[in-house]
């Protein structure tokens, strides 16, 4: 049963060009969520969270966007980088729950071109 | 300024033998957690540790895997007898006391039974 889905395995975009990631959930207990990076051979890293009150954040060039009614969010990365090709999770928690309990999508490839 | 130290990087075992997987949290971190990632999927949640103490393996398989955090030295996740199925990379993250959503993810160790 996925919780978090990634539909999208992998995105190719060009080097200056908006990158938008997408990731659904059907869990409605789930009330953060947040975005991992992972590079090969390395652990993922945090890139950015969204809590449930607010339908953005924004921290730099990446922003997250909420839309609770159709439990879906998005990561929007502009300009994007070469540096950005890497694997997107998107992950969710049940903040009143089990907040420690981070549930994962399978990931997006993401390959920027130069 | 070490993060999350995961050995071995690469483990190799015939099935029936046990691994034994080590975590070094960040400095400081009283929290570990361990996720594991199967081919073609996202990190599933296995279990939560404090400082000797368990604090939730809801997502350990109920068998041959087991772990822990003693007072002093790393962590340890331990599986088995193990089987091909077992075959994955293990994340191993960790946090400070109270919560931070940012977990710090380790390189993983990447288990291939044979």
């Amino acid at each position: 049963d996925q919780q978090v889905k990634q539909n999208s395995p992998s995105l190719s975009v060009q080097e200056g060009r908006i990158s938008i990631l997408n990731c659904d959930y059907t869990n409605s207990m789930f009330d953060y969520f947040l975005w991992y990076k992972k590079y090969p051979a390395e652990g993922p890293t945090f890139l950015i969270s969204i809590s449930s009150i607010k339908d953005k954040n924004e921290d730099g060039r990446f922003t997250v966007f909420l839309n609770k009614s159709a439990k879906h969010l998005s990561l929007h990365i502009v300009p994007s980088q070469p540096g950005d090709s890497a694997v997107y999770f998107c992950a969710a928690i049940n903040w009143g729950g089990s907040n420690y309990k981070l549930t994962f999508g399978k990931g997006t490839l993401l390959t920027v071109n130069p | 300024n070490a993060g999350v130290m995961q050995n071995p990087r690469h483990l190799v075992r015939r099935r029936g033998q046990e691994a034994r997987l080590r975590c070094s949290p960040v400095k400081g971190h009283s929290h570990v957690y361990w996720y594991r990632q199967l081919p073609e999927e996202g990190l599933k949640f296995m279990v939560y540790l404090q400082k000797e103490n368990i604090i939730d393996e809801s997502g350990m398989p109920k068998e041959r895997f087991s772990a822990e955090f003693p007072k002093e030295g790393p962590s340890i996740l331990r599986i088995q007898q193990v089987v091909r199925g077992d075959s994955a990379a293990y994340f191993c993250a960790s946090s400070p006391p109270g919560w931070d959503e940012k977990l710090f993810f380790g390189s993983g160790t990447q288990l291939s039974v044979l």
